[in-house]
């Protein structure tokens, strides 16, 4: 079936360190898929995507690449902040009969420390 | 502002007494879904509605109902809650049947049944 497998959290780092989120997915077809940010007592915003193989989303200093050969689309910055610390979300989209649906991992925490 | 809005953002309620969350959008969009969230199982996907009076089940349909009378609302109603619908539940739109299109949430309504 269709799934998406991300690395357990908590996640926790200092400030101005590397990220490294890993997340890999199993689906039929060719999917689209994304990250999506989820901030303390808010809902989820969209953070970034790539619609097919070998296309690299980026979008606040976050970047992630499609790899079809190893079905994985991890995310990484370079130097994370305070102000990142949120829970994040690896999805696949499916795109069928009309509609497109979302597979979402179970999300990882990450807490940045000063 | 382009925004999906839910009501209320939080409930209290008891075992077996009806309740409805509203879910409204203000993006003429086509598409809307509702998503429950769970700790380690991300979030996955309740209902889905393409159009106006157009709706079909997601992955965890049981124990839920809902309505798309408009465009810009989508209703979500527990006829009768359980303990184990107590979670954060999450509506979401898009512009509707373009592939990898980004879907917009709201800011999500945690809901407890005792």
């Amino acid at each position: 079936g269709n799934s998406v497998t991300q690395m357990e959290g908590p996640v926790t780092l200092s400030e101005e360190a590397f990220l490294t989120i890993n997340c890999t997915y199993t689906a039929t077809g060719y999917p689209s898929l994304f990250w999506y940010v989820q901030y303390p007592g808010e809902g989820l915003q969209l953070l970034l995507k790539a619609t097919k193989a070998d296309d690299k989303g980026s979008n606040k200093g976050f970047e992630a690449t499609y790899r079809k050969e190893t079905t994985s689309f991890h995310l990484e910055k370079g130097s994370v902040q305070v102000s990142d610390s949120a829970v994040y979300f690896c999805a696949l989209n499916l795109f069928s009969g009309g509609y497109n649906k979302l597979i979402f991992g179970a999300g990882t925490r990450l807490a940045v420390h000063p | 502002e382009a925004q999906v809005t839910q009501n209320p953002r939080y409930l209290i309620t008891v075992t077996g007494k009806k309740l409805t969350v509203t879910c409204s959008q203000n993006m003429n969009h086509e598409y809307m879904s509702w998503y429950r969230q769970d700790p380690g199982l991300g979030l996955r996907q309740i209902y889905y509605s393409m159009n106006v009076e157009v709706t079909d089940k997601g992955d965890v349909p049981e124990g839920y109902k809902v309505s798309r009378k408009e465009k810009r609302n989508f209703p979500l109603i527990l006829e009768s809650p359980s303990p184990n619908q107590t979670s954060l539940y999450f509506c979401a739109s898009s512009l509707g049947g373009h592939q990898g299109e980004t879907q917009y949430f709201g800011p999500g309504t945690r809901l407890l049944v005792l």
